[in-house]
């Protein structure tokens, strides 16, 4: 089992619509979590830090459900400029950051 | 502007060669990373330092030397021994282990 996974998708949908992404990873002592958008042949850029009790940051949200082991990603009223793949990082407890695959996004007109 | 610099950002070498890709960063971070990203692929960790003078082997070490005897600066040499080395190499550090990690703009290697 990897340690960390992702749907890689493509996600299509349209403008203004409401899409979600989840991340499984393997181990329970994991402490920290990200998401990262990474727009094509260009670096990750961190989006979010994804925290305990959940939080928000305009039309992103992150939540952390540590009992089933997995982090959302919520991306509400999607515009074009959000088509990108979207990395989900896992803080596994030796401070090792470990990638999932990437999920990607294709938002249409 | 603080950051971290990655050069060249495009190499080619022929097979059999050996290639160093440079990474300097003026964050005073104390982690630095090297990452390799295939397409369609996330990223595998190749090695990491904590500190200066110190360094850990990541998941795909094999094949690859760092170095790290400033804190700014984060070599990864490219030997013969990678059997695939053609990919996107992208560098980051973090304040410590574990927290966010800032990226360079990455470095495209093609083995000819």
């Amino acid at each position: 089992r990897k340690e960390v996974e992702q749907d890689p998708g493509p996600f299509n949908v349209p403008e203004g619509a409401t899409v979600a992404f989840n991340c499984t990873y393997s181990n329970s002592a994991s402490q920290s979590f990200f998401w990262y958008r990474q727009d094509c042949r260009k670096e990750p850029k961190l989006l979010m830090s994804v925290y305990s009790s959940g939080n928000e940051d305009g039309r992103f949200t992150a939540q952390l459900n540590r009992a089933s082991q997995y982090i959302s990603l919520l991306i509400r009223d999607s515009k074009l400029s959000d088509s990108a793949t979207y990395l989900c990082v896992v803080n596994i407890w030796t401070g090792k950051l470990i990638f999932g695959q990437g999920t990607t996004l294709q938002v249409k007109p | 502007d603080g950051g971290i610099t990655q050069s060249p950002k495009y190499l080619f070498r022929k097979e059999g060669q050996n290639v160093t890709l440079s990474c300097e960063q003026n964050l005073n971070h104390d982690a630095m990373y090297w990452y390799r990203q295939d397409p369609g692929q996330g990223l595998r960790l190749i090695y990491y330092s904590q500190i200066v003078n110190d360094f850990q082997k990541g998941d795909i070490a094999e094949g690859y030397s760092v170095s790290r005897e400033k804190k700014e600066s984060f070599p990864l040499t490219v030997t013969s021994a990678q059997k695939n080395p053609t990919a996107f190499y992208l560098c980051a550090s973090s304040v410590e282990q574990g927290a966010e990690l800032f990226f360079g703009e990455g470095s495209r290697l093609t083995v000819l």
